[in-house]
């Protein structure tokens, strides 16, 4: 089955560049979504397929994808990105929806 | 506005059964797929189920081996049957929108429920 790795904690500090990478075999042949969660809530979208938004996703959220790694990266990073970011693409060989193990964003 | 409000959840012996319903409203509930994700305490986010519009694909998760069953009905709720419940079951249900209206199955998910609790303990 496909898998889809990401290191386990971002950390940053406000105001600098945050990037959260996604690996997977051939990833950069996929569609991939990136969601965010805070603690006790759903998750949100915050940038689908090649790099669009979502209405209300701040332009600070980008994301590029090639090779076997799909990166987030969020610009000028304040206290409010904090939560766990997960990647996300369609497994076409299974059928499967496969999300990463997600990445906890810790702003220093 | 979009909603989607699951319902169901509680707490079931292992062995047991339990249906898990989401009541969804502020979009043409017939033209989107629907999915169920869930959330083990503490863990990631787990993929179950997908439904399309008009039932033209169904898929499931392969660690769930048949014990699962997702269904819609006209009156625009998404359901999902459990049964030969386990400890591992235990976790956070979200009912989940795709983006897009008759998408592909690489769509991504713009709406997600506030979810419901299953607990599958003795």
């Amino acid at each position: 089955s496909y898998v889809l790795t990401q290191p386990p904690s971002v950390s940053v500090a406000p105001g600098k560049t945050a990037r959260i990478t996604c690996g997977g075999d051939n990833i950069g042949s996929k569609s991939v979504h990136w969601y965010q969660q805070k603690p006790g809530q759903a998750p949100v979208l915050v940038v689908y397929d090649d790099g669009d938004r979502p209405s209300g996703i701040p332009e600070r959220f980008s994301d590029s994808n090639s090779g076997i790694t799909a990166t987030l990266t969020i610009n000028r990073v304040e206290a409010g990105d904090e939560g766990d970011y997960y990647c996300q693409v369609w497994d076409t060989n299974n059928n499967h929806v496969v999300f990463g193990g997600g990445t906890k964003l810790t702003v220093l | 506005e979009v909603q989607l409000v699951e319902s169901g959840g509680g707490l079931v012996k292992p062995g047991g059964s339990l249906r898990v319903s989401c009541a969804a409203s502020g979009f043409p509930f017939n033209s989107y797929t629907m999915n169920w994700v869930r959330q083990a305490p503490g863990k990631g986010l787990e993929w179950v189920a997908s439904i399309s519009s008009g039932n033209a694909y169904i898929y499931y998760a392969a660690s769930l081996k048949g014990r699962f069953t997702i269904s819609r009905d006209n009156a625009n709720n998404l359901h999902l049957h459990m049964i030969s419940l386990r400890g591992e079951d235990t976790g956070m249900y979200y009912c989940v929108r795709n983006s897009l209206p008759r998408a592909a199955p690489s769509d991504s998910f713009a709406y997600w429920g506030q979810g419901t609790l299953v607990t599958v303990s003795s």
